[in-house]
């Protein structure tokens, strides 16, 4: 079965434009979370969707945004980038199933430099 | 306020032997616990979870134990292999919620 994958690995971009994530998750799971992972502050949760709806939202200012699509697929969108955006984002993906088990795989992430 | 807590910053174990990485909570209500482990600049790798309503999970050299009683949880890795160090990060999920994750053990296994 196929992990999780993100797309593009590496992003470059610079000051003030904008840029948009994309994420598959494990065939089955409908869940998917966006992580952002820096040296300074570790892993910090962006936002959570679940069938087409957002289920759970970190502490991030309005400029990240996400969606997900009927095949479960996400985008995330981070507008006006700043420096401090300069992160590896990370998508994951979970699945809750029967006989009380539950899952989460991580994707390779997506490096974004803001330059 | 940390409601996954990973007391031990680090850990060294020689290779071969038992390593035991330890896991407090405070939310009783959490229902699903996992196990990560992290190399550095590279996202979480999922290890291992277990459901409230256990006190045991078994995959292969990883075990982890859960006590409720106690808002405790374990993981064992036997044998331990160099391959192993890294940093393990326990987490904690009640219901719909997000999943929350403790601060990460160093673990070094040494040759």
């Amino acid at each position: 079965k196929a992990g999780v994958t993100q797309t593009p690995r590496y992003l470059i971009k610079t000051r003030g434009q904008q840029v948009t994530l994309s994420c598959s998750p494990i065939s089955g799971h409908r869940s998917v979370s966006w992580y952002q992972q820096t040296p300074g502050q570790g892993l910090q949760f962006l936002f959570e969707y679940f069938s087409e709806t957002q289920r759970n939202k970190g502490n991030f200012p309005g400029r990240f945004s996400g969606r997900q699509f009927s095949n479960s697929r996400s985008e995330m969108n981070v507008s006006t980038l700043e420096l401090g955006d300069s992160a590896l984002y990370l998508c994951a993906s979970s699945l809750r199933q029967d006989r009380g088990r539950y899952e989460q795989y991580f994707g390779p992430g997506t490096r974004l430099t803001v330059t | 306020d940390q409601q996954v807590k990973q007391n031990s910053p680090s850990l060294s174990v020689q290779e071969g032997r038992i390593s035991i990485l330890n896991c407090d909570y405070t939310n009783s209500m959490f229902d699903y616990f996992l196990w990560y482990k992290k190399y550095p600049a590279e996202g979480p790798t999922f290890l291992i979870s277990i459901s409230s309503i256990k006190d045991k999970n078994e995959d292969g050299r990883f075990t982890v134990f859960l006590n409720k009683s106690a808002k405790h949880l374990s993981l064992h890795i036997v044998p331990s292999q160099p391959g192993d160090s890294a940093v393990y990060f326990c987490a904690a999920k009640r219901g719909y919620q997000k999943v929350t994750f403790g601060t990460g053990t160093k673990l070094q296994v040494i040759p």
